[in-house]
């Protein structure tokens, strides 16, 4: 049973307007939160992250959003451009700790 | 330049035959990890090191093995490689534990097992 789910495996959304990608999870134990993009032929490039003492974090056009009671997060890109075109995963893990679990990852098409 | 280095980026080997998947940072990062990517399942941990010759079991270690003789390079070792083991590869590198941080990738092996 997956502990991280990403229940979209794709999104399609037009340039300049905003995507929401959906990350929920089961385990009431992870405390840290991170967001990656991946392109084809790339290893996972860190975005951005989040921990549990907070509900929102932003870095330029993505911001992250944690609803803890919910045991969902969501990141927000806007406004969107064609480069953010990639697999988006989401990873937590518990006592801040290294040992990421990974969704399955949500393919965010851009389109011009 | 920072960088997690996996050579080689793609590989092709017959059902039983070992290989070694090599896995280099420069970052001086304490905490090295492989995983593996599958369609539909996302990254999966495949074992893990929190410093040299401290290695641990992720969540699908059989049929792997690691070692960590020195800090900057983490080897992932297929002893007999089966066809459920073609997937594509994952190395990473952090900082450490304290304060959590992301973790570096490197740019992957597929590696397909016939």
């Amino acid at each position: 049973d997956q502990q991280v789910k990403q229940n979209s495996p794709s999104l399609s959304v037009q340039e300049g307007r905003i995507s929401i990608l959906n990350c929920d999870y089961t385990n009431s134990m992870f405390d840290y939160f991170l967001w990656y993009k991946k392109y084809p032929a790339e290893g996972p490039t860190f975005l951005i992250s989040i921990s549990s003492i907070k509900d929102k974090n932003e870095d330029g056009r993505f911001t992250v959003f944690l609803n803890k009671s919910a045991k969902h997060l969501s990141l927000h890109i806007v406004p969107s451009q064609p480069g953010d075109s990639a697999v988006y995963f989401c990873a937590a893990s518990t006592d801040y700790g290294q040992n990421f679990v990974f969704g399955p990852g949500t393919r965010l098409s851009v389109l011009p | 330049e920072a960088q997690v280095t996996q050579n080689p980026r793609y590989l092709i080997t017959v059902t039983g035959k070992k290989l070694t998947v090599t896995c280099s940072q420069n970052m001086n990062h304490e905490y090295m990890s492989w995983y593996r990517q599958d369609p539909g399942l996302g990254l999966r941990q495949i074992y893990y090191s929190m410093n040299v010759e401290v290695t641990d079991k992720g969540d699908v270690p059989e049929g792997y093995k690691v070692s960590r003789k020195e800090k900057r390079n983490f080897p992932l070792i297929l002893e007999s490689p089966s066809p459920n083991q073609t997937s594509l590869y994952f190395c990473a590198s952090s900082q450490g534990r304290i304060g959590g941080t992301e973790a570096f990738f490197g740019q992957g092996t597929r590696l397909t097992v016939v």
